[in-house]
């Protein structure tokens, strides 16, 4: 039973450019979430997807952008990047549209902007 | 807004010692607890999962308790081995909320 898988799992991006990342959540999950992860700190909420819809957002601005599709797959979209959005980006995935049963994340994708 | 702190945010043992990491969250009115595992530059594993119900989860050498009142959470390794190197994180979930409040992490080294 395959968990969360995210692609890719390495990206190296000039600054001003754009980047999708990807993420499939695990099987008889419907929920997606997306956390950034700064060297050395703990993950930081960025938005949750559920029904296609975005249900709640952290504090990130608005060049942080995502999408969720009808088998549940999501897409984080990040414009004009700048060098802080260096990060390891982590998705997370739950069932039933909650967290009565925890998250499970997948292994990132470690975003550099040069 | 939920504040998660983690303390020690560093941790060295030898081999055998029992581990003891503390997880403590400011808002009380958690859903449930998580506590992950994080190798270098890897996603998260899941550990365990408290519900706010329950006082504590075990799965093999790892216990971890929820005292929700006093807002602290603790995980207990026991008879620890040179594979259990890692960065543990606990990660709050508050109710009505969708997004887990994660701690930064206590990193520990287990001694051969």
């Amino acid at each position: 039973d395959a968990g969360v898988t995210q692609s890719p799992t390495h990206l190296i991006k000039t600054r001003g450019q754009q980047v999708t990342l990807r993420c499939s959540p695990k099987s008889g999950h419907d929920t997606v979430s997306w956390y950034q992860q700064a060297l050395g700190q703990g993950p930081q909420f960025i938005f949750q997807y559920y029904e296609e819809e975005e249900r709640q957002r952290g504090n990130f601005p608005d060049r942080f952008s995502g999408h969720q599709y009808p088998n549940y797959s999501s897409e984080l979209n990040v414009n004009a990047l700048l060098l802080g959005d260096s990060a390891l980006y982590l998705c997370a995935s739950s069932p039933s549209g909650t967290g009565d049963y925890g998250y499970t994340f997948g292994s990132g994708t470690r975003l550099t902007v040069v | 807004k939920q504040e998660v702190t983690q303390i020690p945010a560093a941790l060295s043992v030898p081999e055998g010692e029992n581990l003891v990491l503390n997880c403590s969250f400011t808002d009380s009115a958690i859903y449930n607890l998580q506590w992950f595992r994080q190798d270098p530059g890897k996603g998260l594993t899941s550990l365990l999962l408290i519900q706010s119900s329950q006082r504590e989860q075990t799965s093999g050498r790892l216990n971890a308790s929820l005292d929700k009142s006093s807002g602290r959470s603790t995980l207990y390794i026991a008879a620890s081995q040179p594979g259990d190197s890692a960065t543990y994180l606990c990660a709050a979930l508050r109710s009505n909320d969708y997004k887990l409040s994660f701690g930064a992490g206590t990193t520990v080294t287990v001694r051969a």
